[in-house]
This record gives C-alpha cells, structure tokens and sequence, in this order.
C-alpha cells in the first residue's frame, strides 16, 4: 500500500497568513493527489484534484502543486472559515490512502 | 443536487454484526464506483472499502477483509456494508463516498455518515 506523510500535524495561524501544508507518498502517484478540508461535526469536502486542480466553488486562496512523491497546499490569505483539517489522499492505486491530517488552528 | 444519505449505525456488543445503508439521489448511480471511508472519534480518515458501478470488483481495507462485505442495488439506488465480527476498534463514524468519473478517481459527494459504536 502507498502511505501519506502529511506534515506538520498541526499549526497556529493568524488570519492573512499564508500558510503551506506538505503531503510525501512512498512511491511515485503522478498528479493523482487529492486534498479535503474537514470542519467538525461535518464531512471532508473536496478542495483540489489532480494536485493543481480547483474543485469548482472553492476560493482561488487555495492552490496545491507537486507530482511524483511530493505535494504542497497553500492557503494564502487565510480566513477565519479556513480553520479546520486538511489531508491528502492519494488516488493512484487501491487502497486510496489518506495522510493523517493537519489541524489549522487560530492563534 | 447529488446526496448520499447513510442509515444503520449505532451501539452493538462485540462480535456482533450491523449493516449500514445509503441511499443515492441526484445522480446516475449505477455509474459510479462507491466507497465506504470511517473515522474513528478524534482520529484521520481510513478507507475501508470500495465496489465497482457493476459489482465486478471489491476491495476491502486489510483491518476489515473477511469481516465486512460491501455490496449495492443499482435499482434501489443504495450501497451497503455488512458488518460482522465487529471489534471495539471498529468504533467509527462511517461515510458512504462517491467517486467520480474524471479518471482522476477523486471523491467528490461524501454523505454526513452514520456512527457505530462497538462497546459492551
């Protein structure tokens, strides 16, 4: 199975940051990296495809990039609808794995 | 709107079954693959199984497989996960997920889930 490393865990951030997120496979999965957001009490939405692609509706603050093994997310600007968890999923192959999250708090 | 409604959770003993349900609307269901994805409380996302649109191919995560059996009814519009066997550490709250048709294999329609809870 391919395993996400996402890091770091978890960060503080004030509002207008711009803060990057990172997410490691242990084997090449091309662009086929996903990345969710997940607000408590609420299921994980769809941010980016593909690594680079916006899901339709989502702010143009969010971005992501990579290919191979190594992919960020960047959230520029941030907004107080922003705090909340992030992972990545790797869509490659079966199983489709997810990283273990990066909580975005307030500081 | 696409929608995925998840129903049949809640508290059972070990070592007993359960069987979850959702139902489909908004879209063509019998296109798609589905998935089931838990989350235990306070933890990440896990990937416990997935059904192609035709039946053809089941996959199931290696902490579920001979214990859980994913299955659909094209007509009911509905997928299903029953459950046996059932383990404290199964304790999560479970998400029926669509995936999409893009080739980029995303899942793009979760549903709010439906909580299981193995305790005695």
């Amino acid at each position: 199975d391919i395993q996400m490393t996402q890091s770091p865990p978890s960060l503080s951030a004030s509002v207008g940051d711009r803060i990057t997120i990172t997410c490691r496979a242990t084997q090449s999965i091309s662009r086929y990296l996903n990345w969710y957001q997940q607000k408590p009490g609420k299921a994980p939405n769809l941010l980016i495809y593909a690594a680079s692609s916006l899901q339709s509706g989502v702010p143009s603050r969010f971005s992501g990039s990579g290919s191979g093994t190594d992919f960020t997310l960047t959230i520029s600007d941030l907004q107080p609808e922003d705090f909340a968890t992030y992972y990545c999923q790797q869509s490659y192959s079966s199983p489709r794995t997810f990283g273990q999250g990066t909580k975005v708090e307030i500081k | 709107e696409v929608h995925l409604v998840e129903s049949g959770g809640g508290l059972v003993q070990p070592g007993r079954s359960l069987r979850l349900s959702c139902v489909a609307s908004g879209f063509t269901f019998d296109d798609y693959a589905m998935y089931w994805v838990r989350q235990a409380p306070g933890k990440g996302l896990e990937w416990v199984s997935s059904i192609t649109w035709n039946s053809g191919n089941l996959a199931y995560a290696d902490s579920v497989k001979g214990r859980f059996t994913i299955s659909r009814d094209n007509a009911k519009k509905s997928l299903y996960l029953q459950m046996n066997s059932l383990r404290t550490e199964d304790t999560a709250l479970y998400y029926c997920v669509k995936e999409d048709s893009s080739g980029w294999r995303l899942f793009d329609c979760w549903g709010q889930g439906t909580l299981v809870t193995v305790s005695s």
